[in-house]
């Protein structure tokens, strides 16, 4: 079975810093999606960011990239330039490439933006 | 971009009593939905796998009997909290897939009283 491992419960930034997020983990699959989610105190799931598998290049959006090591399983989310805004929980997820599959998610990572 | 809506936000029933969320997928049609269930300051769980025109697949430890899942439309599924207790006070969230990404809805805050 998939596993999704994130290891740092709470995580804090100055505003204007960059912050990198930890997330590994476990599969026996070759192709599958990586995503990373964000909830906001409205408990609304964000989609951050996603990572397919087959894709070497690490995917970026604007201020959000992720460093994506297939080989060690590992999934890391960075944010650069931190807003207040962007205090939230993070969830790494998990999913295999068939469209209709289930995502598995970590345990999450509590960011707090330090003004 | 697609859209998942989810329906009431926030419940609250007597002890006993069956409350029924809706989620509906408003511009694509979702032949499979997922509900989760999340405790405070958890991570979401998985509790069952919503087919439309076909049994739900729950996952190990969700009883079914308690847990209806109802997906009688290629846009629309149903989780129905029968005889709810106390322990049942959850956030559901439920959430469709449109090719590689996932959808979800706003959740839905159940008290039982």
């Amino acid at each position: 079975a998939q596993t999704v491992t994130q290891s740092q419960p709470e995580m804090s930034v100055q505003e204007a810093e960059t912050v990198t997020l930890s997330c590994t983990y476990d599969t026996s699959e070759s192709d599958y999606y990586l995503f990373w989610y964000k909830q906001p105190p409205s408990r609304q799931m964000i989609l951050v960011i996603r990572q397919e598998a087959y894709k070497q290049q690490n995917a970026t959006e604007n201020r959000f990239s992720v460093n994506f090591q297939k080989a060690a399983k590992s999934f890391s989310l960075k944010i650069s330039d931190s807003q207040l805004g962007d205090a939230a929980m993070y969830f790494c997820a998990y999913s295999t490439f068939f469209g209709n599959e289930k995502l598995t998610f970590g345990t999450g990572t509590r960011l707090t933006i330090i003004p | 971009g697609a859209v998942v809506s989810q329906h009431p936000s926030r419940v609250i029933c007597k002890s006993g009593t069956s409350v029924k969320i809706e989620c509906r997928s408003l511009d694509f049609q979702a032949t499979t939905m997922f509900w989760y269930r999340q405790f405070p300051k958890q991570s979401l769980m998985l509790m069952a796998t919503s087919n439309e025109g076909s049994k739900a697949t729950y996952e190990q430890g969700v009883e079914k009997d308690k847990f209806l899942i109802n997906h009688a439309s290629l846009t629309l599924s149903t989780l129905t909290v029968t005889s709810a207790h106390p322990e049942d006070s959850s956030f559901y969230i439920c959430s469709a897939r449109r090719q590689s990404e996932a959808f979800f809805g706003q959740g839905t805050r159940l008290t039982v009283v």
